[in-house]
């Protein structure tokens, strides 16, 4: 079946770091490719997405590129900020056919 | 708020007893799915719900694990006969039309059994 795997945590970085969470995937078919965040205290929201190969999704100063051929969608932030603290979740969906599946989550700590 | 509304956001049972979590979606949204998260884990699917209609429950448990949407508004997921391994965040989320990947998630109904 579908399944994602991303890079362990905790993430410990400093301010104004530069961010990449590895995230590589599994899928029968041709699928969507997602980013959630989890704040403190909050529900998971969506960061970013990218549908289709080379697309890049981004959001927030965070990117991400659909790389078909590695089965891949790294999560990058060329300046981490402290209020980016928070888990961050790699997902897919093979559109329509099947509930999004998603990674264990990586913890991000950004620290003054 | 306007947003994907859970209740109760904390709930210990003791081993056996029967807990229903509820769930209110954005008014208007279709789609509506359950989620349960354990400890240090990602979200795993457990059932998808289009309108009134459950499409989907290939990822309950259990037959312990019920969950039902009678009207395509309010959701309800009961678990009976509580085992400790239930113990877990348990999350709803909905979106606007049917499945696309783009949830809105409420802020989940964490269950501790004893």
């Amino acid at each position: 079946g579908d399944s994602v795997t991303q890079m362990e945590g905790p993430v410990t970085l400093s301010e104004e770091a530069f961010l990449t969470i590895n995230c590589t995937y599994t899928a029968t078919g041709y699928p969507s490719l997602f980013w959630y965040v989890q704040y403190p205290g909050e529900g998971l929201q969506l960061l970013l997405k990218a549908t289709k190969a080379d697309d890049k999704g981004s959001n927030k100063g965070f990117e991400a590129t659909y790389r078909k051929e590695t089965t891949s969608f790294h999560l990058e932030k060329g300046s981490v900020q402290v209020s980016d603290s928070a888990v961050y979740f790699c997902a897919l969906s093979e559109m329509g056919n099947t509930p999004l599946v998603f990674g264990k989550g990586t913890r991000l700590s950004v620290i003054a | 708020g306007a947003g994907v509304s859970q209740s109760p956001r904390y709930k210990v049972a003791k081993r056996g007893q029967d807990v229903a979590l509820r769930c209110d979606p954005i008014s208007g949204h279709v789609s509506l799915f359950w989620y349960q998260q354990a400890l240090g884990q990602g979200p795993e699917f457990l059932t998808y719900f289009q309108n009134e209609a459950q499409l989907d429950k290939s990822g309950l448990p259990s037959d312990r694990f019920f969950a039902e949407r009678p009207e395509g508004s309010v959701s309800t997921l009961k678990i009976q006969r509580t085992q400790q391994e239930d113990s877990a965040v348990y999350l709803c989320a909905s979106s606007k039309t049917r499945n696309t990947g783009e949830l809105f998630f409420g802020e989940g109904s964490r269950l501790t059994v004893l």
